[in-house]
């Protein structure tokens, strides 16, 4: 069974912390995701990535970097935390492009509390 | 702006009986995808129907895609307590973004 791992489940964080959100996967995919997600607007594309090294950014992605060091690891930096970044944070894999029919497989998820 | 919107927002039904979620979509796809949302917890991955395809089924799971209208529900037959969860559809536009678009998702709650 293919797993997405994220590094914590709760997070409580102050205001112009540094915040770093791990994500993990162990089926080798080429591509990693990270989402928020926010009652009354479903999930919001923050930043991907189809390769090592390479990202792209998503739909929301002021107040975000990423890190794709290595394949299997896509870290999600919230370089100064604000309280409207207070969110479930979940990060996803898939094998190949969404556009070759693929289905993502979602880690847990990480809520935010930016204090 | 999202690609899907589930309809209802929420659907409340008794043990046993259908439940019956609505997701319409604004461009033309290359294939849409069903997820389940267990409450605080991440996406699972239900269903694909790819845009040349009508009718899928996967155990008491059904969806349809009707291209003409830009929309698809999904089906669940015999729904159990067990059921209860957000539901979201995504859809992957052509010659759109290179991206997965889930709508906001339908809350299901089955009373046993």
């Amino acid at each position: 069974d293919v797993k997405v791992t994220q590094s914590s489940r709760y997070l409580v964080k102050r205001t112009g912390e540094k915040v770093f959100l791990e994500c993990v996967q162990d089926m080798d995919h080429e591509n990693m995701f990270w989402y928020r997600q926010d009652p009354g607007l479903g999930l919001r594309l923050i930043y991907f990535s189809y390769d090592v090294k390479m990202k792209e950014k998503g739909d929301i992605p002021e107040g975000y970097s990423v890190s794709r060091e290595k394949k299997e690891r896509f870290s999600l930096i919230l370089e100064s935390a604000s309280t409207n970044q207070t969110s479930m944070y979940l990060c996803a894999s898939t094998l190949r492009p969404p556009w070759q029919g693929y289905e993502q497989f979602f880690g847990p998820g990480t809520r935010l509390t930016v204090l | 702006s999202q690609q899907g919107e589930e309809d209802p927002q929420a659907l409340s039904i008794q043990e046993g009986e259908n439940a019956t979620m609505n997701c319409s979509y604004k461009t033309s796809i290359n294939n849409l995808q069903w997820y389940r949302q267990n409450s605080g917890r991440g996406l699972v991955h239900l269903i694909l129907i790819r845009s040349n395809e009508r009718e899928k089924h996967s155990g008491r799971l059904r969806v349809t895609l009707d291209t003409s209208k830009k929309s698809s529900s999904l089906l669940i037959t015999a729904s159990r307590a067990a059921d209860t969860a957000s539901y979201f559809c995504a859809s992957f536009s052509q010659g759109g973004s290179e991206k997965l678009v889930f709508g906001k998702g339908t809350k299901l709650t089955v009373n046993p």
